[in-house]
């Protein structure tokens, strides 16, 4: 049962436009979520977070939606850039829980194009 | 100021043999987690450590275990290989498992291939 589902493999943009990255998630007792992006030969490096009790969460060019209702996230890059060009993951968390392990999604190849 | 690191980066074994992986959180550090990330998917939950103590375990046989150190350094070792476990091990750090805003950090992880 896979709680945190990226359901795009791969998007492919522009250089200079936006990437929008999805993720729904099925669990409702996560109330963190995190985004990370992994280089080849590399381990996932972290990008940007949010808490359940807001929607919104800049920082520069990222910013990640979330609209618990739906249960879903989404990770807005502008402008996308081709050192953007990695595997993105999302990933959720139960901070009431007695430990803080993180859920992944299966994580979506963004490509962008000069 | 150093981040996660692993070692090794790469590691060859066969079938039924042992493996023990290493981690050394960022300095301040004081919880270490272990995920296996296989082909395709995202990393997998193993182990949570945190002040020595085990926190958290996920849906992997007993075959894995793991222990940290005073010095917060983490090991993971894993018995009876199979080829399903050739996969790549992460080891992420945070400070302390539940605190507000806390976020992990990634080592570059250990390739491990059981032939």
């Amino acid at each position: 049962d896979q709680q945190v589902k990226q359901n795009s493999p791969s998007l492919s943009v522009q250089e200079g436009r936006i990437s929008i990255l999805n993720c729904d998630y099925t669990n409702s007792m996560f109330d963190y979520f995190l985004w990370y992006k992994k280089y080849p030969a590399e381990g996932p490096t972290f990008l940007i977070s949010i808490s359940s009790i807001k929607d919104k969460n800049e920082d520069g060019r990222f910013t990640v939606f979330l609209n618990k209702s739906a249960k879903h996230l989404s990770l807005h890059i502008v402008p996308s850039q081709p050192g953007d060009s990695a595997v993105y993951f999302c990933a959720a968390s139960n901070y009431g829980g007695s430990n803080y392990k993180l859920t992944f999604g299966k994580g979506t190849l963004l490509t962008v194009n000069p | 100021d150093a981040g996660v690191t692993q070692s090794p980066t790469h590691l060859i074994k066969t079938r039924g043999q042992h493996v023990t992986l290493r981690c050394s959180p960022i300095s301040g550090h004081k919880s270490v987690s272990w995920y296996q990330q296989v082909l395709g998917q995202g990393p997998q939950f193993i182990f949570q450590y945190y002040e020595k103590e085990e926190r958290g375990r996920g849906n992997f046989p007993d075959r894995f275990s793991a222990r940290q150190f005073p010095n917060y350094s983490s090991e993971l070792n894993v018995n009876a290989l199979l080829l399903g476990d050739s996969a790549l091990y992460l080891c992420a750090s945070s400070y302390a498992p539940g605190r507000d805003k806390e976020t992990q950090y990634f080592g570059p992880g250990t390739r491990l291939l059981v032939l």
